[in-house]
């Protein structure tokens, strides 16, 4: 099916940990988007990608790690997980100047 | 740096309009959106002005004015599906890429 689709729904994990949360989307855009969402702060960019292999930091992108081998996947990885990075991850994906398409998120609960 | 500003919580009751105001400020200001988000859900795209004026899609009508750095969404005929967070959102350039910046919400309640 055609869209933008973040694996897992739900995750918890525990301090320290490595965790890597997946984004794949099937319409070729070039743009890719890594947002937070916490209460009172909206949607904050973590990293974004200009197409494959090209990444750069958003507003908050430390502890954050991603990689863009290929146009279609956007894997963001929390290196040492803390609590404070418990929150709503959304994925999203655009063409240059288009509207943003968002996955459905992944809620991260870091314990 | 960027920032944007919109009320964080608007009362509405049905039937009537209600407008969100935004107001950004920003260096290499592409274009500002709207989002609707509805509780558990993801945002979805509502409308963009990358142009002064008003751009009508429906029931929603957005607007921009660059020199001010000030954009609102108009919602008219409101009904109980339009409560909602809304979203305004930025489209900067930022060395040979674009980057999309949101404002912190505002929450819409409509009253019957």
């Amino acid at each position: 099916d055609a869209g933008i689709t973040q694996s897992p729904r739900y995750k918890i994990t525990e301090t320290g940990r490595q965790v890597t949360l997946m984004c794949h989307q099937t319409w070729s855009h070039s743009y890719m988007f890594w947002y937070r969402q916490d209460l009172g702060h909206g949607l904050r960019l973590i990293y974004y990608s200009a197409a494959a292999d090209i990444t750069d930091k958003g507003e908050v992108p430390d502890g954050y790690v991603v990689s863009r081998s290929k146009t279609e996947n956007f894997p963001l990885t929390l290196e040492s997980a803390t609590r404070s990075q418990t929150s709503v991850y959304f994925c999203a994906s655009s063409d240059p100047n288009e509207k943003l398409f968002f996955g459905s998120g992944t809620q991260l609960s870091v314990l | 740096g960027q920032s944007l500003e919109q009320p964080s919580e608007v009362t509405a009751v049905e039937g009537a309009i209600v407008q969100i105001n935004c107001t950004y400020q920003t260096s290499g200001f592409y274009g500002l959106s709207w989002y609707q988000q509805h509780d558990g859900g993801a945002p979805t795209f509502l409308s963009y002005n990358a142009l002064d004026g008003l751009e009508e899609t429906g029931r929603f009508s957005s607007f921009l004015s660059r020199s001010d750095s000030y954009g609102y969404l108009l919602l008219q005929e409101l009904q109980m599906k339009d409560s909602a967070s809304y979203f305004c959102a930025v489209r900067v350039l930022y060395s040979s890429a674009s980057k999309i910046i949101f404002g912190s919400g505002t929450r819409l309640s409509i009253r019957p």
